[in-house]
């Protein structure tokens, strides 16, 4: 596609209840990154893929949370018994082969979970 | 362990100021700079990227520059606008991993 799309832009859910974000990358692009932003603060890493594996996932909170990347093209991030602390926008960039070759990330628009 | 800093935190100017947005990093062995933007409830935008070896790097009204040794970066924006108005975030990609450490950014207003 012509862009990073994520879904779904918004999600509301209840404590306890297990989420999944789904990230469709700009064709072609090799790096995929997840980050966590929560309300006034940086950007949080969480996992980077590299085609299919993950070799930086260092970043993921707990483990309720996981992340899996198919065909070298879409991830799901599944956080499972969601928690207050999880509500956060969550976001996914890609690179055309990673931050330390062409360095440039194209960022969706996120996903903004609340856990109520 | 890459840590980024951007000050200052919020910066609030009339229409037309030039201005300085700075961005530090304790590492130096980076392997870019890179600069977004993030307007409010949306993703982030690159405006500049440079690489290590460069020393700036323009796009229109905007330019970044890079000095490793002293850990410093800062971005320019000439002839600032309201449409300028944004958060603007750097972020530091090392040699030692393929992921960009962020700094909390400065949230940008630029007034009539």
């Amino acid at each position: 596609g012509a862009g990073v799309s994520q879904s779904p832009s918004n999600k509301v859910t209840e404590k306890g209840k297990d989420v999944e974000l789904r990230c469709d990358p700009i064709s072609g692009h090799t790096a995929l990154y997840w980050y966590r932003q929560s309300l006034g603060q940086g950007l949080e890493f969480l996992i980077y893929f590299q085609g299919n594996s993950a070799p930086d996932k260092s970043g993921l909170p707990s483990d309720r949370f996981s992340a899996e990347r198919t065909g070298g093209s879409v991830s799901t991030l599944t956080i499972q018994r969601t928690q207050q602390e999880d509500s956060a926008v969550y976001l996914c960039a890609s690179s055309f082969q990673g931050a330390t070759n062409t360095g440039e990330l194209f960022f969706g628009e996120g996903s903004r979970l609340t856990v109520l | 362990k890459q840590e980024v800093t951007q000050i200052p935190a919020a910066l609030s100017v009339p229409e037309g100021e030039n201005l300085v947005l700075n961005c530090s990093f304790t590492d130096s062995a980076i392997y870019n700079l890179q600069w977004f933007r993030q307007d409010p409830g949306k993703g982030l935008t690159s405006l500049l990227l440079i690489q290590s070896s460069q020393r700036e790097q323009t796009s229109g009204r905007l330019n970044a520059s890079l000095d490793k040794s002293s850990g410093r970066s800062t971005l320019y924006i000439a002839a600032s606008q309201p449409g300028d108005s944004a958060t603007y975030l750097c972020a530091a990609g090392s040699y030692n991993t393929d992921k960009l450490i962020f700094g909390t950014g400065t949230r940008l207003q630029v007034f009539p």
